[in-house]
């Protein structure tokens, strides 16, 4: 599985947005690039994912570098709630059986009021 | 919006007993996961399943373990003996569709052997 590397963690003001870098230097052509987030006593939670282009939901907005070894997750308006870690992960997109996640350490973000 | 539901939120067991921890996915999906995160680590794959067989597991996932869709709705997994080191939260996962769709996760059943 490609590697993704980030930050052990981050801080943020509320109300203030949050960038939220993310490098995949090995990704390789066929990888989408996907964000989850765990908030404390809960299980994983899905914010957003991407393969080339900028997407934006209504949790979050994924840029993704022209040559697509790095990505940023930004929190438009970051909340107490928004408090949890980040985690960065690779999928292959032509795995047939729906693939795993494989996580790493993530971005723990904590946000000040 | 739906969501997948695990029971129980705690169990106690003690070493060497069977435990089976339950979980309903979202009714239209088709793949299922198990994913198990022992304190202050990282959340770690172990199985998914789809059409009624698993589709890969992980090296976490020996023989003391394995999964079932007993009927239509329930995701089970059982522990035949369990050991100090399953001490951990198990989440359970499922999706609509495998390639690169989103996981969507239950909150997760901690297990605590004694």
């Amino acid at each position: 599985d490609a590697k993704t590397t980030q930050p052990n963690s981050m801080e943020s003001n509320e109300e203030e947005p949050v960038h939220l870098p993310c490098n995949h230097s090995t990704i390789s052509g066929t990888d989408y690039i996907h964000w989850y987030r765990q908030l404390p006593s809960q299980g994983p939670e899905y914010v957003i994912h991407g393969l080339t282009s900028n997407v934006n939901n209504r949790m979050a907005s994924l840029a993704i570098a022209e040559d697509r070894k790095s990505s940023t997750l930004i929190l438009h308006r970051a909340t107490l709630r928004d408090a949890a870690v980040y985690y960065c992960i690779l999928r292959d997109r032509i795995t047939e059986y729906g693939n795993k996640l494989v996580f790493g350490a993530g971005t723990i973000l904590r946000v000040k009021s | 919006e739906p969501e997948v539901t695990q029971t129980p939120s705690h169990q106690v067991t003690q070493m060497g007993q069977e435990v089976i921890l339950r979980c309903v996915p979202i009714s239209n999906h088709l793949y299922f996961y198990w994913y198990r995160q022992i304190l202050g680590q990282k959340v770690e794959f172990l199985v998914s399943f789809y059409n009624n067989e698993i589709s890969e597991k992980s090296e976490i996932f020996d023989d003391q373990f394995s999964v079932e869709r007993p009927d239509g709705s329930n995701f089970t997994l059982k522990i035949r003996s369990t050991k100090l080191e399953d001490s951990a939260m198990y989440f359970c996962a499922s999706t609509e569709q495998g390639r690169n769709q989103p996981q969507h996760f239950g909150d997760g059943t901690r297990l605590s052997i004694l």
